[in-house]
């Protein structure tokens, strides 16, 4: 099945602590996205990589840091300087033509012990 | 996950009676707008598009129509089912860029009744 895949489901983050957030797609999308949903809130872009070893930030991208080694990969990092890291974080991929659709993970739930 | 769906406007149906959910958007160089599903704990799930140069669009049991005069969005849901249960938002773009482009509204939670 294709898809994208975003682990683990729910993350808990001490004070101080950096937590990485996992995300993997096999659907050959050369972009993707991290957003972070709130309550009463749209979707957020925080980081996007329109292709490997290139990204760029989104709205909301400090406290957070990104890599895109591989294709397929993208994870994302909640720094100790995200001082409100509680949300629900969705990673998605698009291919590089207008209008393709956006793919969605299933979400990362992130709360602050 | 558990946060979505809270304090968001909510529209009650009875099953089997049609849904029609709306969005406004305010830029008005939008020329590609996106329904998406998404139920609770899971990513959001593509329900529909429309070009701006479209006004309508069907799919299997859903219409979108697009108002580009007012600005405004709307998601039709015929015979609803309490598998609709979710919440609902548009998405609008810009004719250029990815969707790093693209404005996210805050969703409708749909209920179905029984």
């Amino acid at each position: 099945d294709g898809g994208i895949t975003q682990s683990p489901k729910y993350l808990f983050r001490k004070e101080g602590q950096n937590v990485t957030l996992s995300c993997e797609q096999n659907l050959n999308h050369d972009a993707m996205y991290w957003y972070r949903q709130d309550p009463g809130q749209g979707l957020r872009l925080i980081y996007y990589s329109q292709i490997v070893n290139d990204f760029q930030k989104g709205d909301i991208a400090e406290g957070y840091s990104v890599s895109r080694e591989k294709k397929e990969s993208f994870p994302l990092t909640v720094t100790s300087a995200q001082k409100n890291p509680t949300a629900f974080y969705l990673c998605a991929s698009s291919r590089q033509i207008p209008n393709e659709k956006l793919f969605f993970g299933s979400g990362t739930q992130l709360s602050v012990l | 996950g558990e946060s979505v769906g809270l304090h968001l406007p909510t529209l009650s149906v009875q099953e089997g009676d049609n849904s029609i959910i709306n969005c406004a958007y305010s830029n008005s160089a939008s020329d590609y707008f996106i329904w998406y599903k998404q139920e609770s704990g899971k990513g959001p799930q593509f329900i529909i598009d429309i070009r701006s140069n479209m006004d309508k669009r069907q799919g299997q049991r859903v219409t979108v129509l697009l108002n580009k005069t007012v600005k405004h969005l709307s998601l039709q849901i015929a015979a609803t089912q309490p598998g609709d249960s979710a919440v609902y938002f548009c998405a609008f773009k810009p004719p250029t860029g990815g969707y790093q482009k693209v404005t996210f509204g805050i969703g409708t939670k749909l209920q179905v009744i029984p």
